[in-house]
This record gives C-alpha cells, structure tokens and sequence, in this order.
C-alpha cells in the first residue's frame, strides 16, 4: 500500500476554503485515493473518492494532477464544525480494502 | 452508506479481564474489518473477519489475544482478552460496501475502552 504525507495541522477561519495537499509518490495503478474525517470520539467518517482528475461531491472537492502523485482535499467555506481530524488513504479498491491510516491532518475552524 | 452500531459504546474493565465488543450492520456485507485506536494516534487494522472461517490478523495481532467471530454476513464480535492498560483503545468495525460505482469502507461509531 503506498504510503502517505500530509501536514499535521492547519489552521483556518470559517468561511474560508481550506486545502490538505497529500503526498503519495509510490501510488500504484490501480490505486484510489480516498478521504475520510474523523471528529473527537467518533469513527472516521468517508468524504470523497477519487481515481484522477477532479471529484466533487455536496462536502469537497478532490483534486488529482495527472501524475497522481499528489492530491488536494478542498473544502469550500469550513465552519466551526468542519474541526476534525482528515485523513488521505491510497490504496486498491479491492484488494480486501485493507486500510493504511497515516497520521491525518488536524484541523482546527476559529471563529 | 450502512447503518452500523456497536456495543457496548464505552466501558471501564478491570485488567485481566475480558470484553467482547459487537458489530450491526442493517445490511449485508462481505468485507469486515477491526482497527484499534490507540489515545491520540490513528488507526490501525486488527484483522479482517472472514465470514464462515477464522478470521485473518495483521502483524502484531493474535487470535488468543483477540478472538473474532463473524456468524453470519451482518454481525461480528471482536473480544479483547486478559485485558492491560495498554489495551485501553477505541475500537471500531469497518464495513466494505459499493458506491458510486467503487468499493468504500464505512465505521462504526466505536468502542471506547479503558482498562484499569
């Protein structure tokens, strides 16, 4: 499973646009890259998926250069409640979806 | 997305000790999986539970410490066993479903365990 690295932390404001790039350098083929957001005493929670290019749904966007090397989670105008923990995992969508969680990145929305 | 439950949803054990821990999914689903977190690190995969079979544990992992059954397709049991502090963990169960066309894992809201 190819490993990831992202920033530990980053601080925003609400109403802003907060973007966690991650790195992935060994990303195979087949592999998808995939966010989840994980809030205090609560299991991680799925956001997006994505395979190349740009994926947006209703809570961000992904973005994948075509390298795939990289990917950058968007979200668009956070709130204090987008406060979590987010991780970005790579890996194959079927290989028993065993699931290499890195260190995530911590966010924190102040007012 | 499933709806996945477990219980208990927290507890407070004594060390040497054993608690096993349910998993519900209100459908059925071939890929389940147990992770551990431990306080203030991310998670790490315990083992897949194999419906009908023994279950498969990643390194670092045992059966005797941490028997798994999965009796049928929306239901396992993980079980921490001859408890420590260093087992005082969140522990979750995972589930695999289809959507949107790729294959997505989905958690439960966990256990939260302190040993005492």
């Amino acid at each position: 499973l190819a490993k990831t690295t992202q920033p530990i932390s980053m601080d925003s404001y609400e109403g802003q646009e907060v973007n966690i790039t991650c790195s992935h350098n060994n990303i195979a083929t087949n592999d998808y890259i995939t966010w989840y957001q994980q809030f205090p005493s609560q299991g991680p929670r799925f956001i997006i998926q994505g395979y190349k290019t740009k994926v947006t749904n209703e809570v961000a966007s992904l973005f994948i250069p075509a390298d795939r090397k990289s990917s950058t989670l968007s979200l668009p105008r956070v709130s204090l409640s987008d406060t979590a923990v987010y991780y970005c995992l790579v890996g194959p969508e079927a290989a028993g979806n065993k699931l290499t969680f890195g260190g995530g990145t911590r966010v924190l929305v102040k007012p | 997305s499933a709806v996945i439950s477990q219980k208990p949803s927290r507890d407070i054990c004594q060390r040497g000790t054993s608690l096993t821990i349910q998993c519900q999914v209100d459908s059925q689903v071939t890929m389940m999986f147990w992770y551990r977190q431990q306080p203030g690190q991310s998670l790490t995969l315990i083992a897949t539970a194999n419906q009908g079979s023994e279950a498969t544990y990643e390194s670092g992992f045992v059966i005797d410490k941490f028997p798994i059954s999965r009796p049928n397709l929306t239901f396992s049991t993980l079980t921490v066993s001859n408890m420590s502090p260093e087992d005082s963990s969140i522990y979750l169960c995972s589930v695999v479903l289809l959507a949107g066309g790729t294959e997505t894992q989905y958690f439960g809201p966990g256990t939260r365990l302190l040993v005492l």
